[in-house]
């Protein structure tokens, strides 16, 4: 079953907006969540990545919030652009950190 | 380019046909993964090598997918007797010791 859930499927969101994507996990085990970036045809890229010792972090455009009690992390994109059109994934793993479990995916349209 | 290549980019093939991909990952990391990812989903962890020791293979990998990493640098990913269900695009990914998988741009596998 999908360890990771991630919403909404799609996002709509003028430039200059902060579209913001949540995902929510089940497995307390899970201590490294980050998000990728994909474009069509391309395979997926990192972008900012989290773990569970810190509730925000930011990397340029890109801030994580994490909850831990809620089990819930978000991707928030600031002063957004055409250019970040594009599908985003959450992603999450254990410690001993090979597999990472993946949303669906969010697609992303900002509009110009 | 430094980054994670995969070859080929595309392949078409007839139902019954074997098919190999190969990944070269970054090079001095020492973990690499197959993911597949299909349309419309994220990418789902196939199995995962660390130096040239398969060391996880997810229940999707079937007995027609072999996956193999000689001398511990690139891989290949086999499958026998291909099926319309084997249609995707399959993922590699590498890393050094952590958690942060970088993606290769996929190969796009279409079985007809």
């Amino acid at each position: 079953q999908q360890q990771v859930k991630q919403s909404p499927q799609s996002l709509i969101v003028q430039k200059g907006g902060i579209p913001i994507i949540n995902c929510a996990y089940e497995n307390t085990a899970f201590d490294y969540f980050p998000w990728y970036q994909q474009f069509p045809g391309k395979g997926p890229a990192l972008l900012i990545a989290i773990r569970p010792d810190v509730s925000e972090k930011k990397e340029g455009r890109f801030t994580i919030s994490f909850n831990k009690s809620a089990k819930q992390f978000s991707l928030h994109i600031m002063d957004s652009q055409p250019g970040d059109s594009a599908t985003y994934f959450c992603a999450a793993s254990e410690p001993s950190g090979y597999a990472l479990n993946f949303g669906k995916g969010t697609s992303l349209l900002v509009t110009p | 380019d430094t980054g994670v290549s995969q070859n080929p980019r595309h392949k078409i093939t007839k139902r019954g046909q074997n098919v190999t991909f190969r990944c070269d990952p970054i090079s001095e990391h020492n973990r690499l993964y197959w993911y597949r990812q299909t349309l419309g989903q994220g990418p789902e962890f196939l199995t995962y090598f660390q130096n040239e020791a398969q060391l996880e293979k997810s229940r999707l990998l079937s007995d027609r997918f072999s996956a193999e990493r000689p001398k511990g640098s690139f891989s290949t990913l086999e499958i026998q007797r291909t099926e319309q269900g084997d249609s995707a695009m399959y993922l590699c990914a590498s890393s050094f010791l952590g958690n942060e998988q970088y993606f290769g741009p996929g190969t796009r596998l279409t079985v007809t």
